[in-house]
């Protein structure tokens, strides 16, 4: 079964300063990925996806991810984080045996003012 | 257009007590998901619905919990009774498309407290 790991529970950063939201993933013959955000007090909701073609993808607020299918990673990162960017983000696969969401355990980003 | 809507957002139970959450999806969604989020954790899927058929329902605990979709539309998921580790974050989401691209939208969530 797919697993997806998010290694940091919580990265604090200053405002301004670039940040990295780490997820790695098990191994799998195709690959859909997808970062998911949770805003305080607010449901989940979609911040990109990598589906194929480009491993470079953009999404909402000015954030971006790559897929690395060496590494089997798709990190999340920011150049310049926002007091606003404060939230978790989930990192997500898609399994292949019942195309079901696996989810990452979620990173807290602490913005430092 | 209005998003997913659910409710209560919170609700505070004694153990052994039954509770319910409904779900009113994004119009026209024919996908429907309730999810469970404990603390610290990603969410858990516990059941699937295509229109008004349960497609997957392996992931719940089907001793205590319940769920429906009347008429394809709203939906409402129950315990009954109530267990201390059932406390958590109860997500309900819907999509056009199947969960395989991803495209979920979630409602608020309703936070379930057992005492």
């Amino acid at each position: 079964a797919q697993s997806v790991t998010q290694l940091d529970s919580q990265v604090p950063v200053f405002e301004e300063a670039p940040v990295e939201l780490r997820c790695n993933y098990s191994s799998s013959v195709s690959v859909y990925l997808f970062w998911y955000v949770q805003y305080p007090n607010q449901g989940l909701q979609l911040l990109l996806k990598y589906l194929s073609g480009s491993t470079l993808v953009k999404g909402i607020n000015g954030f971006e991810a790559e897929f690395n299918k060496s590494q089997t990673s798709f990190h999340l990162r920011k150049p310049s984080v926002h007091i606003s960017d404060t939230a978790e983000y989930f990192c997500a696969v898609r399994d292949d045996s019942n195309y079901q969401l696996i989810w990452g355990a979620g990173t807290k980003l602490i913005i430092k003012p | 257009e209005a998003g997913v809507v659910q409710s209560p957002r919170y609700k505070i139970i004694e153990k052994k007590q039954p509770v319910a959450f409904w779900c009113n999806p994004i119009s026209g969604h024919n996908t429907l998901y309730w999810y469970r989020q404990n603390l610290g954790q990603g969410p858990e899927l516990l059941i699937r619905y295509e229109n008004e058929e349960a497609v997957d329902d392996s992931q719940l605990p089907k001793d205590r919990f319940s769920a429906e979709r009347l008429k394809g539309v709203d939906s409402t998921l129950k315990i009954q009774p109530a267990e201390l580790g059932d406390s958590a974050v109860y997500l309900c989401a819907s999509s056009t498309r199947g969960e395989g691209t991803g495209e979920l939208f979630f409602g608020e969530g309703s936070r379930l407290t057992v005492l």
